[in-house]
């Protein structure tokens, strides 16, 4: 199995709701990652976990809360977002042993903030 | 810091000629360096990687890219053109220090005429 599943696939959410968007992996990858993708722009990274520890956050601000429940499994708590957050959210994963740590990307969460 | 340019924020060939996709990395000392493919609201997709082993890379769907130390270069090529090539790359480094950060181009959107 070499996919990340990232769902829901889209999202529509008001800037008062609550959301969560989820990344299921099963290649045994001890690093998982978000990123956010404005349009015509490269992903930028947002998270990184690896052994289900947060290892990285790129100044977020608070209403993103990731979580890593454990080795398969990333989710993404929305709260509060604005217009501006919306965006493509991906998923991705890697090996963490060893220095070539290849991304292995989900197809993404298109998320709309109205 | 290591940075990633990719020459060309669009380019456009016919079916059935050659594809040419620049990039050039910034560091001293040789990273490890990728191509990613984007298709129209999908995740990113590894064409190929370049770790330090053989000098040209051969890739999915055709692509082949050569690393040329002297040039700091990485450029992405395949010999005929499919109209199904059409989408976004995404010239990408990790430095061969390792991290988890991986270093994204602003991209190169490939357009192909019928």
């Amino acid at each position: 199995d070499t996919e990340v599943t990232q769902t829901p696939k889209h999202l529509v959410m008001g800037m008062t709701n609550k959301k969560s968007l989820k990344c299921e992996q099963h290649m045994g990858h001890r690093a998982m990652y978000w990123y956010k993708q404005k349009a015509k722009k490269p992903p930028e990274l947002m998270f990184v976990y690896s052994y289900e520890k947060l290892s990285i956050n790129e100044s977020v601000p608070s209403r993103f809360s990731p979580e890593c429940p454990n080795s398969s499994l990333l989710n993404l708590h929305l709260h509060a977002l604005q217009p501006e957050d919306s965006a493509l959210y991906l998923c991705a994963s890697s090996q963490v042993r060893g220095t070539v740590r290849e991304a292995f990307f989900g197809q993404g969460t298109r998320l709309t903030v109205v | 810091a290591q940075s990633v340019t990719q020459l060309g924020s669009h380019v456009s060939v016919s079916e059935g000629a050659l594809v040419l996709l620049r990039c050039n990395y910034s560091s001293s000392v040789p990273p490890y360096l990728f191509w990613y493919v984007q298709y129209p609201n999908q995740g990113l997709q590894l064409l190929l990687k370049y770790t330090s082993a053989a000098t040209l890379v051969k890739g999915i769907n055709g692509f082949e890219a050569e690393f040329k130390k002297s040039e700091t270069s990485f450029h992405l090529t395949k010999p005929s053109a499919h109209m199904s090539d059409a989408a976004e790359y995404f010239c990408a480094v990790i430095p061969n220090t390792g991290g988890f950060k991986t270093i994204f181009g602003a991209g190169t959107r490939l357009f192909v005429k019928a």
